[in-house]
């Protein structure tokens, strides 16, 4: 079966630190991979995500995330977190079947202090 | 404006129940999906549906409902077999299954309390 782990469950970070989230999934085939952010209150979001192409993929608010695909991975990062960034981050696979099922990390927590 | 509406927002169920939550699609989007989040697991597939009158049993269906009779609507049933049914729930739609790496759009969720 197909999972997707996330190895950080809680970050914390000043303000102007990079960040790197990690995330592997176990998924032999050929996968869609995504990023979704859920800030406080709000609806879970698209942050980015892959399909083929430059494993390299930038997304919004300045996050990118990259493609190993020898080491089935799909690790988040920006160079520069603002306060703004606090919030919750799933990453999320698909498998090339035609069930369209997206499945979820168990999220990382990402505080930022001021 | 396009969107999935989940309702209510908040919901509260004795024990022993039966509970259904809503959820509308505007976006003419053939899946539709629930899932359960609770902290630290994630978001689990509970049942996903890619055409009208058809669905599929998710990671953790046993305790839960569905049924697809419009496109637009999905409706999750809570009963009273779910054994822990205080939860986080989401729905979310997408264009359609099979290969073309498109994501979902999700509702804002549904918290069920059960008192």
């Amino acid at each position: 079966a197909q999972s997707v782990s996330q190895h950080n469950h809680h970050v914390i970070l000043s303000e102007a630190a990079s960040l790197e989230l990690g995330c592997n999934y176990s998924y032999g085939g050929t996968v869609n991979l995504f990023w979704y952010v859920q800030y406080p209150g709000q609806h879970l979001q698209l942050l980015l995500k892959y399909f083929s192409g430059d494993p390299l993929v930038k997304g919004i608010k300045g996050f990118e995330a990259e493609f190993i695909k020898s080491k089935f991975s799909f690790n988040l990062r920006k160079p520069s977190v603002q306060w703004s960034d606090t919030a919750e981050y799933f990453c999320a696979v698909r498998s090339s079947g035609n069930t369209g099922k997206l499945i979820f990390g168990q999220g990382t927590t990402l505080q930022v202090k001021p | 404006d396009g969107g999935i509406t989940q309702s209510p927002k908040y919901l509260f169920r004795k024990e022993g129940q039966n509970v259904t939550l809503s959820c509308e699609q505007n976006l003419n989007h053939d899946a539709m999906y629930w899932y359960r989040q609770d902290p630290g697991q994630g978001l689990r597939l509970i049942y996903y549906s890619q055409i009208v009158n058809d669905f599929q049993k998710g990671d953790i269906a046993e305790g839960y409902s569905v049924s697809r009779e419009k496109k637009e609507s999905f409706p999750l049933t809570v009963t009273s077999a779910q054994k822990n049914p205080t939860a986080f729930y989401l729905c979310a739609s997408s264009i359609v299954p099979g290969p073309g790496g498109y994501g979902y759009t999700f509702g804002s969720g549904t918290r069920l309390t059960v008192v």
